[in-house]
């Protein structure tokens, strides 16, 4: 079974001050994809990254940046110098791989609900 | 149009009624999944097509909910006889493969049971 944990329920910082969200996931299979979502107060989720279990490079996007640590099965998100509107929800995803033939269905984690005051 | 397009966007339904909602996925996507995200919650699976074929509705929570995607592409959530515990927003994402590329998300249709 799949399962995606994202302790901070809520995180409040200031303009400019840095965040990592947390996720961290369970899973009996060794090829995996992991997702991260945002979902703005408008509700669409969008998509922001997605990671296979066989590439544990770092990522950088502008702000964003992804740290995959399969040791400690953890896809942690952290947010540079925040800005107001990155404001939003925000979900880790885990779907199990083909060549295991499991699902391809992703399992959402309970979201980080992310306030970034000016 | 260039995404996934969920009508309506807002329902309210008395205790009792059936509603359809209606998924227009991205053209071209062959799978399409029906998510059902209650307040404060992650999004939950329901049920996960591919094409036409409904290979996957472990995540309906009773068998008052069926969906349907009869030609492949738009698709249906149907509830009968609403509950209130039925009230929520209900999610419909399609994606490309049926791999682990990633799915594209509607803005859903927040459902209300009165």
């Amino acid at each position: 079974a799949q399962k995606v944990t994202q302790a901070q329920t809520e995180i409040s910082v200031v303009e400019k001050e840095d965040v990592t969200l947390d996720c961290v996931y369970e899973t009996r299979d060794t090829t995996y994809y992991l997702f991260w979502y945002k979902q703005p107060p408008s509700g669409e989720l969008v998509f922001l990254i997605r990671r296979n279990s066989f590439d544990e490079q770092n990522e950088i996007s502008g702000r964003y940046s992804w740290n995959f640590q399969k040791s400690t099965s953890s896809f942690n998100f952290t947010i540079t110098a925040s800005q107001v509107v990155d404001s939003a929800v925000y979900f880790c995803a885990l779907s199990e791989g083909v060549l295991s033939g499991g699902s391809y269905i992703p399992t959402f984690g309970r979201g980080t609900s992310l306030i970034v005051h000016p | 149009g260039a995404g996934v397009s969920q009508s309506p966007r807002y329902k309210v339904a008395k205790r009792g009624q059936d509603v359809a909602l209606r998924c227009d996925p991205i053209s071209g996507h062959v799978s399409l999944f029906w998510y059902q995200q209650a307040l404060g919650q992650g999004p939950e699976f329901l049920t996960y097509f591919q094409n036409e074929a409904q290979l996957d509705k472990s995540g309906l929570p009773s068998d008052r909910f069926f969906a349907e995607r009869p030609e492949g592409s738009v698709s249906t959530l149907k509830i009968q006889r609403t509950q209130q515990e039925d009230s929520a927003v209900y999610l419909c994402a399609s994606s490309l493969l049926h791999k682990n590329t990633e799915a594209f998300f509607g803005q859903g249709t927040r459902l209300t049971v009165v």
